[in-house]
C-alpha cells in the first residue's frame, strides 16, 4: 500500500458539530482527493488538490471544505455535520496526470457516523 | 459533467468459470479508464487500466477492452477464484487540471464453489 494515512479511522459526532478528517501521505505525490463511499452510489468525488493551497470542487462539496498547507498533508472539515453526511470517506493520492502516473492510490478510509 | 454506468450491479459465477462487467461513459473526452477491487472493509484497490490510444490490456487473467465509438469498457476476469470475491469499480477520468474519476456504482461478484 501506498504511504497514506488517514486520521481519525471511526468518528461517531452529533449533528451540527464541526468535524475534520485528516489524509497524511509520505509519498511527495502532488495530487490528493477526497471521496465519500456510500451504498449504491460508488464513490464520489467531494474536492481535489492539485498543490499546495491549490484546490478545487467535486461532484459533491456542499457542505464541505478543504485545506492544504503542506504537500503531505489534505484536511477535509464538514462545517455543520448532518446526518445525510453519515459516510466512508477515503483520500486518494496521484503523482501526476501524465500517462503512467495518473494512477490513484487509496488510504484505508474513515468511517463517520453523524447522529 | 462525466457519468459512469456499470452493469451488473451482482454477479454470481461458479469458480473457474468467466466474469465480464460492462461500463459505459458519458464524455467523448475522457482518456484513462482504471478498474479497482474493494475487498469488504478493505480500501479500493487498481487491478488494471486502460487509456484511449489503447484497445485492450491483458495482466494474467484481468484483461480490459475499451470501445471509444462505443464508450463503453468492459473488465474481464478467466479462471475465477473465490479470492476474486469482491465488489469491483470502474471508472473514468475526463480532461483538466487533475485526473478527477468518476466512478460507477460497482459490481458485487461472488465467487461459489
Amino acid at each position: 500500500d501506498a504511504g497514506i494515512t488517514q486520521s481519525p479511522r471511526h468518528k461517531v459526532t452529533e449533528t451540527g458539530t464541526p468535524v475534520t478528517l485528516r489524509c497524511h501521505q509520505t509519498e511527495n505525490h502532488r495530487y490528493m482527493y477526497w471521496y465519500r463511499q456510500d451504498p449504491g452510489h460508488g464513490l464520489r468525488l467531494i474536492h481535489y488538490s492539485y498543490g499546495v493551497k491549490d484546490t478545487d470542487k467535486g461532484e459533491v462539496s456542499d457542505g464541505y471544505s478543504v485545506s492544504r498547507s503542506k504537500t503531505e498533508d489534505f484536511l477535509l472539515t464538514l462545517e455543520s455535520a448532518t446526518s445525510s453526511q453519515t459516510s466512508v470517506y477515503f483520500c486518494a493520492i496521484s503523482e501526476s496526470v501524465g500517462p503512467g502516473l495518473e494512477t490513484q492510490y487509496f488510504g484505508p478510509g474513515t468511517r463517520l457516523l453523524v447522529l | 459533467g462525466e457519468n459512469v454506468e456499470q452493469h451488473p450491479s451482482t454477479l454470481s459465477v461458479q469458480e473457474g468459470d468467466s466474469a465480464v462487467i460492462k461500463c459505459t461513459y458519458s464524455d467523448s473526452a475522457s482518456n484513462y479508464f482504471p478498474w479497482y477491487k474493494q475487498e469488504l472493509g478493505k480500501r479500493p484497490q487498481l487491478i488494471i487500466d486502460i487509456r484511449s490510444n489503447v484497445g485492450e490490456k491483458k495482466d494474467q487473467r484481468i484483461a480490459v477492452t475499451l470501445n471509444k465509438t462505443a464508450k463503453h469498457f468492459s473488465l474481464h476476469i478467466t479462471e475465477t477464484q473465490p479470492e476474486d470475491s469482491a465488489v469491483y469499480f470502474c471508472a473514468a477520468t475526463g480532461s483538466g487540471t487533475a485526473s478527477k474519476l468518476t466512478f460507477g456504482t460497482g459490481t458485487r461478484l461472488q465467487v461459489t464453489l
